[in-house]
């Protein structure tokens, strides 16, 4: 099956700063690489994702790349803010049952 | 639009008791669906997922089942609960045929005492 592997683990970035998290992914037919946000206490909730046949895609401040050769994919948030402290999670899935496999997460803390 | 109802927000339960968490989703139909275990700081383990009625798959051995005796609903059972099941419990549906993200529920926080 698949297995994604998240990093780093916690992160801290100073306000303003730009902050990177990356997964790999083990099963290249995986076509579908979403990212979650989750709030302390809350449910996780979708805020960006791609498909395998773009390599980047941007939503204001976030942006994800995709590398399938490499079967990587990162997200990056520039300009942070205190409201960006979460932990981030990102996933890998393919059709059919539509599965998702998680990473571990990303406790990112912004810091003023 | 599609909403997913989740219930209770909270639950204590002594060990040996049963368990019994409902998910229901509205505004869609035939979703697939799923419940995810999240430990305290941890990430999130697939627990079952059901592509239909009656359709159950089970991903890790445990001390828990899933029905889904309805399109919309599934529901997440115990017959005794263990110490080692407290955690956070997160119901997600997403549409058939692969590509699109989960939406969650808003969670159960089960404490096993």
């Amino acid at each position: 099956g698949e297995n994604v592997e998240q990093h780093p683990s916690t992160l801290s970035v100073q306000e303003g700063d730009s902050a990177v998290i990356k997964c790999t992914y083990s099963d290249s037919a995986s076509n579908y690489f979403p990212w979650y946000k989750q709030e302390l206490g809350k449910r996780p909730q979708l805020i960006i994702d791609i498909r395998s046949n773009v390599g980047e895609k941007k939503d204001q401040r976030i942006a994800v790349t995709l590398n399938k050769t490499a079967k990587h994919f990162s997200l990056h948030i520039t300009e942070t803010q205190p409201e960006d402290s979460a932990v981030y999670f990102c996933a890998a899935g393919t059709g059919g049952g539509n599965k998702l496999t998680f990473g571990t997460g990303t406790q990112l803390k912004v810091e003023l | 639009s599609q909403t997913i109802h989740q219930w209770p927000a909270t639950l204590v339960q002594p060990v040996g008791s049963p368990l019994s968490l409902e998910c229901t989703v509205e505004g869609t139909s035939n979703p697939n669906l799923y419940w995810y275990r999240q430990a305290a700081g941890r990430g999130l383990q697939l627990l079952f997922y059901s592509v239909g009625i009656g359709q159950i798959s089970s991903e890790v051995p445990q001390n828990l089942s899933a029905s889904r005796p309805q399109d919309r609903q599934f529901i997440l059972s115990s017959k005794k609960l263990l110490l080692s099941d407290s955690g956070f419990y997160l119901c997600a549906w997403s549409r058939i045929g692969g590509g699109y993200g989960y939406t969650f529920g808003s969670g159960t926080r089960l404490t096993v005492v």
